[in-house]
């Protein structure tokens, strides 16, 4: 089956700090998903990627897909305490919409 | 708007006991259904998913099943719990006009089970 690789897996950082992680397919996919899973909570789209090489913003959150439609990477500007939780990006992997899921980015911001 | 419901929140279940978790979703109609289970607060394993009423896909053969016997409503059920089976269960609809791009799934708040 495909293989989804994220990274990092975790990630401790200062209030203000930027936040880089990516993801990486072992095929081509025409969707890439971002969600964030507070903690004890469901995970919550926060962006959305249909064309290699787009790059959308939402707030302070960046993300782009690939041109090669293998990976994307998602920032996170000027970090705080409610950044905290998973990370996880996702790609369709199957028939009937089923979502593969990375093993997720848990952030934790240091006021 | 559409919203989806997840209970119960919080269970707590003794080894052989049965299980019932239960998933409704409003605001849509004829919405794909998926059942997702999370170990150890992090990665995500589908465990079933529905396009239909009595439709249920089973992706990973195991001590659970699911049953689809409304349109909206999808649970997810067990005759004997085994310690493995602790975990936090998430239910998730997607749609064709989910109002942010096709087939996006939208998460319940989940509901955290443990077997003791």
């Amino acid at each position: 089956g495909q293989q989804l690789n994220q990274s990092p897996q975790s990630m401790f950082i200062q209030e203000g700090e930027d936040v880089s992680m990516n993801c990486t397919s072992s095929s081509i996919f025409n969707t890439w998903l971002w969600y964030k899973q507070d903690p004890g909570e469901g995970p919550v789209l926060l962006i959305a990627l249909y064309k290699a090489g787009e790059l959308t913003s939402n707030g302070r959150l960046t993300a782009q897909f690939g041109i090669t439609r293998k990976d994307s990477f998602l920032n996170i500007s000027a970090s705080i305490p409610s950044d905290v939780g998973i990370y996880f990006c996702a790609l369709y992997g199957g028939s009937q919409g089923n979502l593969i899921f990375g093993k997720g980015t848990k952030l934790s911001v240091k006021p | 708007s559409q919203t989806i419901h997840q209970w119960p929140a919080t269970l707590v279940q003794p080894v052989g006991s049965p299980l019932s978790l239960e998933c409704t979703v409003e605001g849509t109609s004829n919405p794909n259904l998926y059942w997702y289970r999370q170990a150890a607060g992090r990665g995500l394993q589908l465990l079933f998913y529905s396009v239909g009423i009595g439709q249920i896909s089973s992706e990973v053969p195991q001590n659970l099943s699911a049953s689809r016997p409304q349109d909206r409503q999808f649970i997810l059920s067990s005759k004997k719990l085994l310690l493995s089976d602790s975990g936090f269960y998430l239910c998730a609809w997607s749609g064709s006009f989910g109002g942010l791009g096709a087939n996006v799934l939208t998460f319940g708040a989940g509901s955290r089970l443990t077997v003791l």
